[in-house]
């Protein structure tokens, strides 16, 4: 069973509202992931991370979405303006080598509504 | 650009009868493949994956999936689904070199009685 914790399950802001989520990766991971699941099921990956360094992002994350993973602490994701179409389940997964055939290990996500 | 398609957004079946899900890749360099499954409030779980050699590969659970280069496909199977299958399958590509993994929307399968 993976170890990724993600914390909070749910979360509701009004729009306009930061919203902010953490994940903690399973033990020893330093390759860490931010996908958007909307509700008919797709991914859209946001960003990764390879200890404190970002590897890949989209455009989207440049602007309203921001993430860091400092050491010693949780990973974050943040929303400065939360937007309706920003409801989904946002999952954060890791990995140990950050190798393209490697397996990811997911957290159970953390929920966002946008009213 | 790396892509995946799951045709079948929902699949019902008997439980004790067969199963596949199907997944079709597109890609532009050496794929390597992935099924997961999420049941109802829990994060992703692997199920199996390839990335080389035996183009067959198999799973937990009794699940199966192959690989054929010529079709661009890599289903899933089960000889005989249960009912705690039901679940949703997403299958999942990458390209050597490139970290982000593409997910396909998933298909949604209900095992009935």
């Amino acid at each position: 069973n993976s170890k990724v914790i993600q914390t909070p399950r749910y979360l509701v802001k009004g729009q306009g509202q930061k919203a902010k989520m953490r994940c903690i990766p399973e033990k020893g991971h330093p390759v860490v992931f931010w996908y958007q699941q909307n509700k008919n099921n797709e991914f859209k990956f946001l960003i990764n991370f390879q200890n404190q360094e970002v590897l890949q992002q989209i455009d989207m994350t440049e602007k309203r979405f921001s993430a860091e993973c400092p050491s010693n602490s949780p990973c974050s994701l943040e929303i400065q303006s939360s937007e309706a179409g920003d409801s989904a389940l946002y999952l954060c997964a890791s990995s140990l080598w950050g190798q393209s055939n490697e397996r990811l290990f997911f957290g159970h996500g953390t929920k966002l509504s946008v009213l | 650009a790396q892509s995946v398609t799951q045709p079948d957004a929902r699949v019902t079946v008997s439980e004790g009868a067969s199963l596949q899900l199907r997944c079709k890749y597109s890609y532009s360099g050496t794929p390597y493949l992935f099924w997961y499954v999420q049941y109802p409030r829990q994060g992703l779980q692997l199920l199996l994956k390839y990335y080389s050699g035996d183009p067959v590969v198999q799973g937990v659970n009794g699940f199966e999936a192959e690989f054929i280069k010529s079709n661009s496909s890599f289903h899933l199977r089960k000889a005989s689904v249960h009912w705690s299958d039901s679940a949703v399958y997403f299958c999942a590509v990458s390209v050597k070199g490139n970290y982000k993994y593409v997910f396909g929307a998933g298909t949604r399968l209900k095992v009935i009685a």
